[in-house]
């Protein structure tokens, strides 16, 4: 049973516009979520967390959305670049619960087209 | 570079030997967490060492086996391989503390069992 859903595996977008990742969770323990990024045959990079308390955390181009009624949230990259052209993990654990185990989706892959 | 490194890049073996992969963390972080990321699959977390104890325990396999060390650095024993088992295996390291949940990962270790 996957706790963490990635349902789209891949995603093209323009070069200059907006690439929007969505990523859903079953597991009302979760309480903090990470997104990474990973190149081919590179280990996976942390980009952006946010904790359950909040429903956005922004840093640079790239906001992370949570809507915890939903269980659902998404990444935003504005504007998008080449070099953004990637593997996009999503991640939840449940820190409260004393967790820091980290449960993946299996990833969306984002191609910026110049 | 995140800090995290890992022996060897690459490992070739048969099926029924024994190899042992090694993980040093980020300078300060006393957790090491070991993942595997089969062909289309996310990464799957297998286990956590927090200061040389095991904390918590995923997927792993009775035929694999991890330690972390006095000195931090981690190695995961897998024995009896068998042709599923290759796969990529990454190895992350984190603080652990209270609200500091990201995981810093190593470039990985691909396994290859003919």
């Amino acid at each position: 049973d996957q706790q963490v859903k990635q349902n789209s595996p891949s995603l093209s977008v323009q070069e200059g516009r907006i690439s929007i990742l969505n990523c859903d969770y079953t597991n009302s323990m979760f309480d903090y979520f990470l997104w990474y990024k990973k190149y081919p045959a590179e280990g996976p990079t942390f980009l952006i967390s946010i904790s359950s308390i909040k429903d956005k955390n922004e840093d640079g181009r790239f906001t992370v959305f949570l809507n915890k009624s939903a269980k659902h949230l998404s990444l935003h990259i504005v504007p998008s670049q080449p070099g953004d052209s990637a593997v996009y993990f999503c991640a939840a654990t449940a820190v409260r619960a004393g967790s820091y185990q980290l449960t993946f989706g299996k990833g969306t892959k984002l191609s910026v087209i110049p | 570079d995140s800090g995290v490194t890992q022996t060897p890049k690459h490992l070739i073996t048969a099926t029924g030997q024994r190899v042992t992969l090694r993980c040093s963390p980020r300078s300060g972080d006393l957790s090491v967490y070991w993942y595997q990321q089969s062909l289309d699959q996310g990464l799957q977390f297998l286990i956590q060492y927090y200061n040389g104890e095991e904390r918590a325990k995923g997927n792993i396999l009775e035929r694999f086996s991890a330690q972390q060390f006095p000195d931090l650095h981690s190695e995961l024993n897998l024995s009896s391989l068998e042709l599923g088992d290759s796969a990529l295996y990454f190895c992350a390291s984190s603080v652990a503390a209270k609200g500091l949940n990201e995981q810093f990962f190593g470039p990985g270790t691909r396994l290859t069992v003919l």
